[in-house]
């Protein structure tokens, strides 16, 4: 069955360094997402992104974030300053059309010391 | 700001008995998904809802849409220690580019 991949499963980095977390969606999906969870809350929207640019932002994902989808299979979410309380699993997500079915990977646990 | 409020949040019991969660908002989904989560894992797609009234039966566990399409339920009939996990419902709205509102989540422990 199709998935969702991402990597690496755990990123350790210090405060103030840059970070690509790299995804790759599922091969004929459109819409692509990213996501965080704080360790004890709930899976936060991130961003949208479909035909090259982004459909949504939400608030959290400021100046400091940015996404990309560099060659035809992979879709990476760039953090350039990274902050302690960036610290969480992310997660990429992809659907065929915007009202589909999500599928998640598995996550990147970013720690940020 | 659109809300998913997700109870319980904590949920233990024993083995073979029933139970439900819920999750309300007072928006109106275009649409709503139930995922489990394991530890460490990414949620995990159970079903999606789209029509209010509708039900969807995956083996023991009933997924219901409310009439209006701003509540939905989940119900597992003879819980067993396999169905112990994060339960998460995240719901979509209209024109919005897909973006999922999450819930916080029903912790559910099974004991045998």
């Amino acid at each position: 069955e199709p998935e969702v991949t991402q990597t690496p499963s755990h990123q350790v980095t210090q405060m103030g360094q840059e970070v690509i977390l790299r995804c790759v969606p599922i091969s004929n999906h459109l819409y692509f997402y990213w996501y965080r969870q704080i360790l004890g809350q709930k899976v936060e929207f991130l961003v949208s992104f479909y035909n090259n640019e982004i459909s949504e932002k939400s608030e959290i994902f400021d100046d400091q974030f940015s996404v990309e989808r560099p060659d035809g299979s992979n879709f990476t979410l760039k953090i350039r300053s990274t902050k302690l309380e960036d610290s969480a699993m992310y997660f990429c997500a992809s659907s065929a059309l915007a009202k589909n079915i999500q599928y998640f990977g598995a996550g990147t646990r970013l720690s940020v010391l | 700001t659109q809300l998913l409020e997700q109870s319980p949040q904590f949920l233990s019991i024993q083995e073979g008995e029933n139970l439900t969660v819920y999750c309300n908002s007072s928006s109106v989904f275009s649409s709503l998904q139930w995922y489990r989560q394991e530890p460490g894992e990414g949620p995990v797609l159970l079903v999606t809802v789209v029509t209010g009234g509708e039900v969807k039966k995956l083996k023991r566990l009933t997924f219901q849409f409310g009439d209006a399409r701003k509540d939905s339920s989940l119900h597992i009939t003879a819980a067993q220690p396999g169905d112990t996990g994060l339960y998460l419902c995240a719901g979509a709205w209209g024109n919005q580019g897909g973006k999922l509102i999450f819930g916080q989540g029903t912790e559910l422990s099974v004991k045998p």
